[in-house]
């Protein structure tokens, strides 16, 4: 299995919502990433888990709150965003915490009312 | 095209042709590129890499150019086919290992 997957594929919210995002891997990575990519631009890193610990957080509002439950899985949870934070959401993975292989889910785009 | 900021720089080509797409990148100190492809709907996909010690490196109809006196990447495309119409990224690892995309050119091929 050399898939990542997220659910959902779409996700419609109010700015006063609460909201997960899900990834999930099954290839035995280590590492697992959080994206951001809003329209007609490159995806822009926001957290790195490495060996289901935080190693970075690139200065996202706390308004996004990753967790890392196991190896296979990572939740990024929603709460009070704003319209602005309408974006392609991607997950992504690699074998340990290198660029090298990182494998790259289908995302969620979410909108914001 | 290279990434300028705000839009998508688009290269139109036609079936069969060869495709250059250019990368402009910011880190003398990245030891690592890679290319993405983007498709619509999907998210990256990896496509080829190379590190700064090399010049080219070459895969399957692909191959990736790098020259780093004037930072410059390339990957070129033979035989441009329509499945290759997509969103082009270019991606350097900086600092901490982490990498940073480049703006990204659209790819499409007309039949």
């Amino acid at each position: 299995d050399t898939e990542v997957t997220q659910t959902p594929k779409h996700l419609v919210m109010g700015m006063t919502n609460k909201k997960s995002l899900k990834c999930e891997q099954h290839m035995g990575h280590r590492a697992m990433y959080w994206y951001k990519q809003k329209a007609k631009k490159p995806p822009e890193l926001m957290f790195v888990y490495s060996y289901e610990k935080l190693s970075i957080n690139e200065s996202v509002p706390s308004r996004f709150s990753p967790e890392c439950p196991n190896s296979s899985l990572l939740n990024l949870h929603l709460h009070a965003l704003q319209p602005e934070d309408s974006a392609l959401y991607l997950c992504a993975s690699s074998p340990v915490r290198d660029t090298i292989s990182q494998y790259f889910g289908p995302g969620t785009r979410l909108l914001v009312l | 095209g290279e990434s300028v900021g705000l839009h998508l720089p688009t290269l139109s080509v036609q079936e069969g042709d060869n495709s250059i797409i250019n990368c402009a990148y910011s880190n003398s100190a990245s030891d690592y590129f890679i290319w993405y492809k983007q498709e619509s709907g999907k998210g990256p996909q990896f496509i080829i890499d190379i590190r700064s010690n090399m010049d080219k490196r070459q895969g399957q109809r692909v191959t990736v150019l790098l020259n780093k006196t004037v930072k410059h990447l390339s990957l070129q495309i033979a035989a441009t086919q329509p499945g290759d119409s997509a969103v082009y990224f270019c991606a350097e690892n900086n600092a901490g290992n982490m990498l940073t995309f480049g703006g990204g050119t659209r790819l499409m091929v007309k039949p």
